[in-house]
């Protein structure tokens, strides 16, 4: 699976779009990138997945650069609730995972901190 | 509800007792994998099983024990349990393989105490 580069931790204002980026120049045309955040111990809660058009749902959206190399996930009002650790991974689906390890590899991600 | 549940959620064992977590799924999910989580490193893949009766191993299998007969249930065993398996412990589910969608359901958590 290809590797992506997040910032540690970023800070935004509660009410704000909060934007989180992520680099993956090694991706795969076969991969799609995902997000997904944990709170505090908890287990991780998927946000959104794309391949290479922009997708939205209700918790986010996903903007993914013409060449895929790079991503934006934005979450639109962010609210205290939000502050997490967001993972950016970018993986291949699982019809096409094969052999090995088959699992969703977790970096370090973004600790958003959203301020009152 | 649908929902991924563990147990037990907090555990502290002693070294060389054998311990079970349990984990079961009712969203019907084919895809079932457990996770642990330490500071520094991330989450990392344990085993995995794609359906009943299948199983295969993680990034870090070593020391650990699974078992898939029903479709609902992949229990962690921990066989000898030692101090480096204190970790917080995650399972997760996934629908059918074979989708573009890789979203997993990951439980709770349950954290684990070796001394």
């Amino acid at each position: 699976d290809a590797k992506t580069t997040q910032p540690t931790s970023m800070d935004c204002a509660e009410g704000r779009a909060a934007n989180l980026p992520c680099n993956h120049s090694t991706i795969s045309g076969n991969e799609y990138v995902y997000w997904y955040r944990q709170i505090h111990s908890q287990g991780p809660q998927y946000i959104i997945h794309g391949l290479k058009n922009n997708e939205t749902n209700e918790m986010a959206s996903l903007i993914i650069t013409e060449d895929r190399k790079s991503s934006t996930l934005i979450l639109p009002h962010a609210t205290l609730r939000d502050t997490a650790v967001y993972y950016c991974i970018v993986s291949y689906p699982l019809m096409y995972s094969g052999g090995g390890a088959d699992g969703l590899t977790f970096g370090k991600g973004t600790h958003l901190i959203i301020q009152p | 509800e649908a929902q991924v549940t563990q147990n037990p959620r907090y555990l502290i064992t002693v070294t060389g007792k054998k311990l079970t977590v349990t984990c079961s799924q009712n969203m019907n999910h084919e895809y079932m994998s457990w996770y642990r989580q330490d500071p520094g490193l991330g989450l990392r893949q344990i085993y995995y099983s794609m359906n009943v009766e299948v199983t295969d191993k993680g990034d870090v299998p070593e020391g650990y024990k699974v078992s898939r007969k029903e479709k609902r249930n992949f229990p962690l065993i921990l066989e000898s349990p030692s101090p480096n398996q204190t970790s917080l412990y995650f399972c997760a589910s996934s629908p059918r393989p074979g989708t573009s969608s890789y979203e997993q359901y990951f439980g709770p958590g349950t954290r684990l105490t070796v001394t």
